[in-house]
């Protein structure tokens, strides 16, 4: 069954560090999306991605972020001069349509950890 | 008001009870409806899409009332395999909206 892929699994960076995330989507979908979960809290929408650039951000996607599909196959997230606030689980996510019939599937999560 | 709110739980109930789970939604012009279940530290994975006529997979049964804006599941002759966390979630244009999500537990 095709699934999302994500790495890394988790990362420990020290504050002000910048990290990249990354994320493989399923082959033929056209969306790609990234939400975070702050440990014992939901999950926040932070972008969707769609055609190349930005369809939907939300008001934690600030300059301190940034997504770019770099090839064809890899969608990555960009965090620029961590806080210790970034400190939380990131998924990546993807799907075949839009808002109709776009159901998301996750990856498995990448765990960020600043200190 | 929350945009996405659930039942705070947490449910505990017995293998084989049935159990629902109640949902509303604040904005009116949402799209697409869905239950997701997330297990402790895992991924959100996709249960089951909602429609307004209902549908039904197995043991679950989703209800979609659009003029209430208010969604639910219903898990029917529960098992220990369960036991997760049960995620309302709308969809608004290409932004999926979480709910905080509803514990269960199912002991045997």
């Amino acid at each position: 069954e095709p699934e999302v892929t994500q790495t890394p699994s988790h990362q420990v960076t020290q504050m002000g560090q910048e990290v990249i995330l990354r994320c493989v989507p399923i082959s033929n979908h056209l969306y790609f999306y990234w939400y975070r979960q702050i440990l014992g809290q939901k999950v926040e929408f932070l972008v969707s991605f769609y055609n190349n650039e930005i369809s939907e951000k939300s008001e934690i996607f600030d300059d301190q972020f940034s997504v770019e599909r770099p090839d064809g196959s890899n969608f990555t997230l960009k965090i620029r001069s961590t806080k210790l606030e970034d400190s939380a689980m990131y998924f990546c996510a993807s799907s075949r349509g839009g808002f109709i019939g776009g159901e998301l599937f996750f990856g498995e999560g990448s765990r960020l950890t600043v200190l | 008001r929350k945009e996405v709110e659930q039942d705070p739980g947490p449910f505990n109930v017995p293998e084989g009870a049935t159990v629902a789970f109640n949902c509303t939604y604040s904005n009116s012009a949402s799209q697409s409806f869905f239950w997701y279940r997330q297990d402790c530290r895992k991924e959100p994975k996709l249960l089951m899409s909602v429609y307004s006529s209902g549908n039904e997979d197995g043991r679950f049964t989703a209800q979609l009332n659009r003029a209430s804006q208010y969604i639910s599941l219903l898990i029917r002759d529960s098992k220990l395999s369960d036991s997760a966390t049960y995620l309302c979630v709308v969809r608004f244009y290409s932004r999926l909206t979480f709910g905080e999500g509803t514990q269960l537990t199912v002991n045997p």
